[in-house]
């Protein structure tokens, strides 16, 4: 089953720009996370919002959360070529300690 | 560095065999996951485990099966039961709830 749900399924924007993706869930959760994946590798952690938290910042990303609507988002600031990567969002719903993640969107950073 | 690994990194697999992969980590987790990610798809979660000895079923745990015998090591077997094993298979590891996931490099196992 899946929980989140991100859109756009791909953008592709130009360096420097600024990048959104977008993540709705149907559940409650106690936290949401954003991971990145570049192509045939690994997922990499880029950060975990708590579910009283409205706002996050790590570098050039910055997260929101919105748990009336159940949706959170991710923008990466002044994106660069090497952004380019698979972002997912996870999210706690699947039980203690058990992440389920979404389809994710593939994004595209063209110099 | 601490981290996880994942072996092979390619793995090809006949009709009717069983293949196991390798995922050890060094981070001291306690939790270790075994996700399967189809092309253009999100990760599904195949089976889990929250301490040594002890496993739980994930979403897509038919024709798979796994053991922790060691904190450090959750191997993932693919049985001839598992019409479609065709995919990519990343391993991951967590220091609790409120953490992230460490994730594997992945192995990508084909049938021929």
């Amino acid at each position: 089953s899946q929980q989140g749900e991100e859109d756009p399924q791909a953008l592709s924007i130009q360096e420097g720009e600024n990048a959104t993706m977008n993540c709705s869930y149907k559940t409650s959760i106690n936290n949401l996370q954003w991971y990145r994946q570049n192509s045939g590798r690994g997922l990499v952690h880029l950060i975990l919002i708590r579910s009283n938290e409205r706002e996050k910042h790590s570098g050039r990303l910055r997260v929101t959360l919105d748990t009336s609507k159940k949706s959170s988002s991710l923008l990466i600031t002044a994106s660069r070529a090497a952004d380019t990567a698979s972002y997912f969002c996870a999210t706690d719903a699947g039980g203690y300690n058990k992440l389920i993640f979404g389809a994710g969107t593939r994004l595209a950073v063209h110099p | 560095d601490g981290g996880i690994t994942q072996s092979p990194k390619y793995l090809f697999r006949k009709e009717g065999q069983n293949v196991t992969l390798s995922c050890e980590q060094n981070l001291n987790h306690d939790a270790m996951y075994w996700y399967r990610q189809d092309p253009g798809q999100g990760l599904r979660l195949i089976y889990y485990s929250q301490i040594v000895n002890d496993f739980q079923k994930g979403d897509i745990a038919e024709g798979y099966s796994v053991s922790r015998e060691k904190k450090e090591s959750f191997p993932l077997t693919v049985t001839s039961a598992q019409k479609n094993p065709t995919a990519f298979y990343l391993c991951a590891s967590t220091a609790g709830a409120q953490a992230g996931y460490t994730f594997g490099s992945g192995t990508r196992l084909t049938v021929v």
